[in-house]
């Protein structure tokens, strides 16, 4: 159980253009999902919460505009990199937290999605 | 805030031994959850273990156990008899209040 899945795996596109990235908890349902970002041989940076029926939270420094994120059932999140650039090429990462009861809390562990590699030309 | 600090970037070991890594963070929190994932080279992220903070015992799951010393934030992982596949990028990370923390990683390399 706890299965995160991410679709495209891997995804090149031309400057400008934007880019829809899935997140699908498989066999539980989240109300709150995560994405992170992670640059070569580093750490995950959280960019924003999603959370189902409201809008997201973003981290500091994390242009909402520029990273719409939808999350539009239980087991249904969405990142659309809008008018990419270079610069936004990187590692994307969601994912889900599940608790030992089945439910969604904070303190639910997280199980990741197998990431989105994302290249800009 | 809370941080979290591996301070090991690098690591290897035999086949078969057993290698510890490091994790420390801070925090002003009571009630915490501290995990150390594993990110093989396909960088899926995979839980190795997980340790809630009230509980004094330490977490253990097959060759994996840590070492919570909760009073010196210390959160170390112990992976006894090594193997191969046990090659990847270690992440240590907190979750206090909703989302998680995470160190910077120490990359172990198990050798043959």
């Amino acid at each position: 159980g706890a299965v995160v899945s991410q679709h495209p795996s891997w995804v090149i596109c031309k400057s400008g253009t934007s880019v829809k990235i899935e997140c699908r908890s498989l066999d539980f349902q989240a109300t709150t999902m995560f994405w992170y970002r992670q640059f070569p041989k580093q750490s995950l940076m959280l960019m924003a919460t999603s959370n189902e029926g409201s809008k997201a939270t973003y981290e500091q420094g994390v242009e909402k505009d520029k990273f719409l994120i939808n999350h539009a059932s239980l087991t249904l999140s969405t990142l659309t990199v809008t008018s990419a650039h270079p610069e936004d090429s990187s590692f994307y990462i969601c994912s889900a937290p599940l608790g030992l009861a089945g439910g969604d809390d904070s303190t639910d562990t997280q199980y990741f999605g197998p990431g989105t590699r994302l290249t800009v030309l | 805030a809370q941080t979290v600090t591996q301070s090991q970037p690098e690591m290897s070991v035999q086949e078969a031994e057993t290698v510890t890594l490091s994790c420390t963070y801070d925090t002003s929190e009571n009630n915490y959850y501290l995990f150390w994932y594993k990110q093989p080279p396909s960088r899926q992220m995979i839980l190795v273990i997980r340790q809630e903070a009230y509980k004094q015992q330490n977490a253990t799951e097959n060759r994996f156990s840590v070492n919570f010393q909760k009073a010196a934030k210390s959160f170390s992982l112990k992976i006894s008899d090594s193997q191969l596949g046990d090659t990847a990028m270690y992440f240590c990370a907190f979750s206090g209040t909703y989302k998680y923390i995470f160190g910077t990683g120490t990359r172990l390399k198990v050798l043959a």
